[in-house]
């Protein structure tokens, strides 16, 4: 059971490419999340989705674009890569809660991207 | 703005001493509350959840709840050095789609 994974685990671009990171969920959680993780600001929402084809953004959305065609998939797009989107980018994915609530984010192993 | 306020550290504490990580939050209505662990270069692990004012206890491992105050706690018993790492608080957005507030994290050092 492969959980959570994410690809590549290292990337190393140019400013102004297009770089897109993957996570793909062997779960058939409803909801998958990325996020990024830079330090003195913890962990931050970029998107996240509900279920195929619902998504929406999160607290830092500019530069970056989601789609989730299949449940298992969520891939992130930066459109144009640029240094202060260098960072540990984090996916996670949970269930629907159900009548207690219960709805616990589990974490990919991440993708650390260097923008330079 | 919704916020979830945590002690950066370091907490250093002896091994086999009782470890206290504290986190604080500012939506009164929040009902779920999440720890994590996270060592150095890996990504979160959930290792506590609770919803209920009160203490839930797995293990080594105790989480105090109490809404009124906004508080939410990690107590870690018999520290090991194998605990040294970040604690992250987590609460969820009562703005609904599962969404998880993080706090920015405490990191434990627990000394031999």
């Amino acid at each position: 059971d492969a959980g959570i994974t994410q690809s590549p685990r290292y990337k190393i671009t140019e400013t102004g490419r297009q770089v897109t990171l993957m996570c793909h969920q062997t779960w058939s959680h409803s909801y998958m999340f990325w996020y990024r993780q830079d330090l003195g600001h913890g962990l931050r929402l970029i998107y996240y989705s509900a279920a195929a084809d619902i998504t929406d953004k999160g607290e830092v959305p500019d530069g970056y674009v989601v789609s989730r065609s299949k449940t298992e998939n969520f891939p992130l797009t930066l459109e144009s890569a640029t240094r202060s989107q260098t960072s540990v980018y984090f996916c996670a994915s949970s269930e629907t809660p159900g009548l207690a609530g219960y709805n616990e984010q589990y974490f990919g192993p991440g993708t650390r991207l260097t923008v330079t | 703005q919704k916020e979830v306020e945590q002690n950066s550290g370091p907490l250093s504490v002896p091994e086999g001493a009782i470890a206290s990580l504290n986190c604080t939050y500012s939506d009164r209505g929040s009902q779920s509350f999440f720890w994590y662990r996270q060592y150095s270069g890996k990504s979160p692990e959930l290792i506590m959840s609770i919803y209920s004012n009160g203490d839930k206890e797995d293990g080594r491992f105790t989480a105090q709840l109490n809404k009124a105050s906004q508080y939410v706690s990690l107590l870690i018993r018999d520290s090991q050095p194998s605990d040294s790492a970040t604690y992250l608080c987590a609460v969820r957005d009562t703005g609904g789609y599962n969404k998880l507030i993080f706090g920015a994290g405490t990191r434990l050092a627990v000394h031999p």
